[in-house]
């Protein structure tokens, strides 16, 4: 299995809604990534997982609440979002090794999420 | 600030030109330089570059990194209307010793014409 998995691909929410973006990988990959894409715009980062702890978290506000349950396994939970929150939402994995890290990235498909 | 520009924005050709995308990098602890097609969803791996001066190449694209000059190039040959995407530059740094951080260019949109 050489893929990183997004569901859903879609959503639609209110901004009082609470909902959760799922991404697992089962490539033994030991870090994992959110970035959000807006339209015609590169990926900008959002947070870094590394050995499913957090270490990196790019001034995300609050309403963005990420989890790493298990090494598989990358949640992003949403609350009291904003219309102008609506973007692609990408996942992606990379292998990591402590004193060594392997630097090819690999993107899961993404949900595109749309706040009304 | 690490800082990633690629040049052009948009390039519209037609089918059989050969086009030439460059990306500029300023990033501190460099690592790689990732090269990426985007069509409708997720970016799809091109290209990765770590050493200088050694081009790689897969079918009609190739590309090539220059660490003195912090830039790199990706060259598409014989175009066709499937290379039409935005193609995406980003430059890793060692955020850690287990993960790294990408930084993106702005991409460049390329559309080829029958």
């Amino acid at each position: 299995d050489t893929e990183v998995t997004q569901t859903p691909k879609h959503l639609v929410m209110g901004m009082t809604n609470k909902k959760s973006l799922k991404c697992e990988q089962h490539m033994g990959h030991r870090a994992m990534y959110w970035y959000k894409q807006k339209a015609k715009k590169p990926p900008e980062l959002m947070f870094v997982y590394s050995y499913e702890k957090l270490s990196i978290n790019e001034s995300v506000p609050s309403r963005f609440s990420p989890e790493c349950p298990n090494s598989s396994l990358l949640n992003l939970h949403l609350h009291a979002l904003q219309p102008e929150d609506s973007a692609l939402y990408l996942c992606a994995s990379s292998q990591g090794h402590l004193g060594r890290w392997n630097y090819g990235y690999t993107f899961g498909s993404g949900t595109r999420l749309t706040v009304v | 600030e690490d800082k990633v520009v690629q040049s052009p924005l948009s390039l519209v050709v037609h089918e059989g030109d050969t086009v030439t995308l460059n990306c500029s990098y300023e990033v501190t602890n460099f690592r790689s330089l990732l090269w990426y097609k985007q069509e409708k969803k997720a970016p799809t791996f091109l290209f990765m570059l770590t050493s200088s001066g050694i081009e790689k190449k897969s079918g009609r694209l190739s590309s090539i990194l220059d660490k003195k000059e912090l830039f790199s190039i990706l060259n598409i040959t014989a175009t066709q209307t499937g290379d039409s995407a935005i193609y995406l530059c980003a430059a890793s740094n060692a955020g850690g010793t287990s993960y790294g951080k990408l930084t993106f260019g702005q991409g460049t949109i390329l559309t080829v014409h029958p």
